[in-house]
């Protein structure tokens, strides 16, 4: 099935660092998320994002919309130990303000050393 | 407030076998779906239901099924178990027409020998 391009596959940083994650599609989308994942659980959504060019933060957390709508990148300011996990973007298609499918990328492997 | 429930959290079961997953959605959720994540990769979409219907379905053959119930549950079921079938099997709810992304359970390990 389809999957997002996201990059970097994973990042190993030290304690206090900036992150950022980015992903791409040949696809259009009116809805971006970001998730993360900790191991043996299901992802939690961090921040969702609507409309093109627009730029939400949550905390540290800061993500953009694409102009294209074919894109988006996550950047985490002065990165923690709780940081590491799996981080996934994920694309929708929103018709008729129903919610329909998530498409997802492969992930980003965050490994935050202290 | 229970977010979204899912049951069994681990299986095992043997080539051809079938199983079947349960979802109990978050409260006041009316939309469920049921999306596969094999090992190293991002969730699959293998299809939505909602008011009981499936409404929308991912590349998935007819092996996987599902239901949805009066009470906004819902069930996945995998007949003739291949080996390709062992992944993690996650839930997620939401309301639909809500504005925002969904609700994931901890899902069901699922592996086939």
């Amino acid at each position: 099935g389809q999957q997002l391009n996201q990059s970097p596959q994973s990042m190993f940083i030290q304690e206090g660092e900036d992150v950022s994650m980015n992903c791409t599609s040949s696809s259009i989308f009116n809805t971006w998320l970001w998730y993360k994942q900790d191991p043996g659980e299901g992802p939690v959504l961090l921040i969702a994002l609507y409309k093109a060019g627009e730029l939400t933060s949550n905390g540290r957390l800061t993500a953009q919309f694409g102009i294209t709508r074919k894109d988006s990148f996550l950047n985490i300011s002065a990165s923690i130990p709780s940081d590491v996990g799996i981080y996934f973007c994920a694309g929708q298609l929103r018709s008729g303000g129903s919610n329909y499918k998530l498409t997802f990328g492969k992930g980003t492997l965050l490994t935050v050393n202290p | 407030d229970a977010g979204v429930t899912q049951s069994p959290t681990h299986l095992i079961k043997t080539r051809g076998q079938q199983v079947t997953l349960r979802c109990s959605p978050k409260s006041g959720h009316d939309t469920v779906s049921w999306y596969q994540q094999a090992l190293g990769q991002g969730p699959q979409f293998i299809f939505q239901y909602y008011e009981e219907e499936e409404r929308q379905r991912g590349n998935f053959p007819d092996r996987f099924s599902g239901h949805q119930f009066p009470n906004y549950s819902s069930e996945l079921n995998v007949n003739a178990l291949l080996l390709g079938d062992s992944a993690l099997y996650l839930c997620a709810s939401s309301l639909d027409r809500a504005g925002y992304g969904y609700t994931f359970g901890s899902g069901t390990r699922l592996t086939v020998v």
